[in-house]
């Protein structure tokens, strides 16, 4: 198994430029989690899925942050329009079913700066 | 709610000296604790977990972690330190008694294993 995939590795975009960032999770994996990581604020849960449906998002920091999971097999987090706050490394994570007794895998992250 | 403390930022000792990596946690249900570990540039990788049976839990590395439920502890633990170890160190709280999977990480730990 290839692991969770995201990509890009890392994203450099100007103020105000969309960005998107991609998740390919586990095969088989039923819930999916988007984190964010500074040295200010450690590591923040953004967002997660269960069987593909939003459970919560309420760790989404504002109106430019989107994510959909479209299919098992694919994410998006979208920021529309970035800004230099934004700046930070973005980890997906996936789980297998029955979420309790088992930790995430991880992505290796997409560092994102936006100038 | 769930929270999730480790009191250091940096824990520093000497190669084949003992480790402890402090966690306490807070969940109302049962909890089901984890330590995943992350290198410079990497994604979080999971290191072991408690979620029920014997207090004592031995994970990757020689690693072991100490369930304490009277002081709502969760110590990562080493006999004998590796530079290699050299690491982020975040412990994690589920509650078990929720149907959701959401982890709630601590603020991380930086182990700097000297030679």
């Amino acid at each position: 198994d290839a692991g969770v995939i995201q990509s890009p590795r890392h994203e450099v975009t100007e103020m105000g430029q969309e960005v998107t960032l991609r998740c390919k999770p586990i095969s088989g994996h039923n819930s999916l989690f988007w984190y964010r990581q500074t040295m200010m604020r450690g590591l923040e849960l953004l967002i997660y899925f269960n069987n593909n449906v939003p459970i919560d998002d309420s760790g989404m920091p504002e109106d430019r942050f989107s994510a959909k999971m479209p299919n098992a097999s694919f994410s998006t987090l979208k920021i529309q329009p970035s800004e230099p706050r934004d700046s930070a490394v973005y980890f997906c994570a996936s789980s297998t079913p029955g979420t309790g007794a088992y930790g995430y895998t991880f992505g290796s992250g997409t560092r994102l700066t936006v100038v | 709610a769930q929270s999730v403390a480790q009191p250091e930022d940096q824990v520093n000792v000497a190669e084949g000296n003992p480790l402890t990596v402090k966690c306490t946690y807070s969940v109302s249900g049962n909890p089901y604790l984890f330590w995943y570990v992350q290198y410079p540039n990497r994604g979080l990788q999971f290191l072991l977990k408690y979620i029920t049976g014997d207090n004592l839990v031995k994970g990757s590395y020689g690693f072991e972690a100490e369930f304490n439920k009277s002081q709502t502890s969760f110590h990562l633990k080493k006999p004998s330190a590796l530079v290699s170890d050299s690491a982020l160190y975040f412990c994690a709280v589920r509650d078990g008694s929720s149907n959701t999977g959401k982890l709630i990480f601590g603020q991380g730990t930086t182990l700097q294993v000297k030679p």
